[in-house]
């Protein structure tokens, strides 16, 4: 069965860095999404994109925040300049379709990001 | 704006015990909800979801969940627990464009021998 797959599984980070979550969708899949969980809190959204640009952003999704999808597979998730309170697990998921709720979303193992 | 509560933070069943999962809504037009569970140190699996319909909605390892638009719940219910259903389970809820899908704290099952 497809799935959703992130690399890294841990990444460790100092404060003021930049680092790059990485995400390979299922591949006939046309939405794109990143969500947060802080440890021990619940699952947040982040970002929705489709078609090259980003369709829906939570309040989280600030200016340190970008994503984009460099090639016909990847998907990333880019802080510009880490935050101890970026520190937390960073899910990518996918949807077939677009816009609906009758869609489901496919979520990948996640990566946890450790800023220092 | 849609929210989820999950009242339970913890809940703890013996094996073959039957479970209950609480989750309330709130959600201003005709919602869609999912049960989602996290194993540790894995991702988010779906287990079933609720768009239209029968009220009552099976879905995989043998969990199932109704939906009461007068209480505003979607329990997730499993008549006999297994210990490999031990995780964490999250609650989610999304309208038409589910792109802002919200999610509840989740509840974390233990299951005793």
């Amino acid at each position: 069965e497809p799935e959703v797959t992130q690399t890294p599984s841990h990444q460790v980070t100092q404060m003021g860095q930049e680092v790059i979550l990485r995400c390979v969708p299922i591949s006939n899949h046309l939405y794109f999404y990143w969500y947060r969980q802080i440890l021990g809190q619940k699952v947040e959204f982040l970002v929705s994109f489709y078609n090259n640009e980003i369709s829906e952003k939570s309040e989280i999704f600030d200016d340190q925040f970008s994503v984009e999808r460099p090639d016909g597979s990847n998907f990333t998730l880019k802080i510009r300049s880490t935050k101890l309170e970026d520190s937390a697990m960073y899910f990518c998921a996918s949807s077939k379709l677009g816009g609906g709720a009758s869609d489901t979303q496919y979520f990948g193992p996640g990566t946890r990001l450790t800023v220092l | 704006a849609q929210s989820v509560t999950q009242p339970d933070i913890h809940i703890t069943v013996s094996e073959g015990a039957s479970l209950e999962l609480r989750c309330n809504y709130s959600y201003g037009a005709t919602p869609y909800l999912f049960w989602y569970v996290q194993s540790p140190g894995q991702g988010l699996q779906l287990l079933l979801k609720y768009f239209s319909g029968d009220t009552l909605v099976q879905g995989i390892k043998g969990f199932e969940a109704e939906f009461k638009r007068s209480q505003s719940s979607f329990n997730l219910r499993k008549p006999s627990v297994h210990w490999s259903d031990a995780a964490e389970y999250f609650c989610a809820v999304g309208g038409y464009n589910n792109n802002d899908m919200r999610f509840g704290a989740g509840t974390r099952l233990t299951v005793k021998p």
